[in-house]
């Protein structure tokens, strides 16, 4: 069955230190892997994606992925982490399911930048 | 601009009254796909439509119905609401259900309080 970990419930950081949100997942054959964000009030925005090609994915507002086979994650980093990043992060995964495809999200990660 | 709309923002009702969500897109999209967020769950997905007249069960369909009979539309329907059912819901929709071209593009949610 598939399925997606978000490990953390809310990660802290200053602003200007790097930050990351861990996403490990499991899913038979070939993932898409997707990171989303939530701003207040307001519906998912799509971040980064990956499909196949290059491990290092680069995504909207400075984001960035890396999609590990070995360890089946797709964490979520940031070099320098902005008051504005806070927000609530998704990671998603889309694997094959009968008849169709399934997108199944995590709980999700709170990031909270302080100034 | 292009966007997924949802109606309506905000819904009180009562055990038993039937209701409808409506979800439209204007993108031409193929797929679309229905969400409920729930605090601790993430997003878990209700139904989805891959194209016109082809829908399929997500991981929580029970209660809910959908149809597709235009591209652009994808109403959700609560036949009886009950107070489980409480939830903020979203439509999505997507270019490809699968491929490099998916990404999905979310509505502003629908906010449903059963009572």
């Amino acid at each position: 069955a598939q399925s997606v970990a978000q490990p953390e419930d809310q990660v802290n950081v200053a602003e200007g230190n790097p930050l990351t949100v861990k996403c490990t997942y499991s899913v038979s054959g070939n993932p898409y892997l997707f990171w989303y964000v939530q701003y207040p009030n307001r519906g998912l925005q799509f971040l980064l994606k990956y499909i196949t090609g290059d491990n290092l994915v680069k995504g909207s507002y400075g984001f960035e992925a890396e999609f590990n086979k070995s360890q089946t994650s797709f964490h979520l980093k940031k070099p320098s982490a902005l008051v504005s990043d806070s927000a609530l992060y998704f990671c998603a995964v889309r694997g094959m399911h009968t008849g169709g495809f399934k997108t199944i999200f995590g709980a999700g990660t709170r990031l909270f930048v302080k100034a | 601009e292009a966007q997924v709309t949802q109606n309506p923002r905000y819904l009180i009702t009562v055990t038993g009254k039937k209701l409808t969500v409506t979800c439209s897109q204007n993108m031409n999209h193929e797929y679309m796909s229905w969400y409920r967020q729930d605090p601790g769950l993430g997003l878990r997905q209700i139904y989805y439509s891959m194209n016109v007249e082809v829908t399929d069960k997500g991981d929580v369909p029970e209660g809910y119905k959908v149809s597709r009979k235009e591209k652009r539309n994808f109403p959700l329907i609560l036949e009886s609401p009950c107070p489980n059912q409480t939830s903020l819901y979203f439509c999505a929709s997507s270019p490809t259900s699968g491929g490099r071209q998916e990404t999905q593009y979310f509505g502003p949610g629908t906010r449903l309080l059963v009572l």
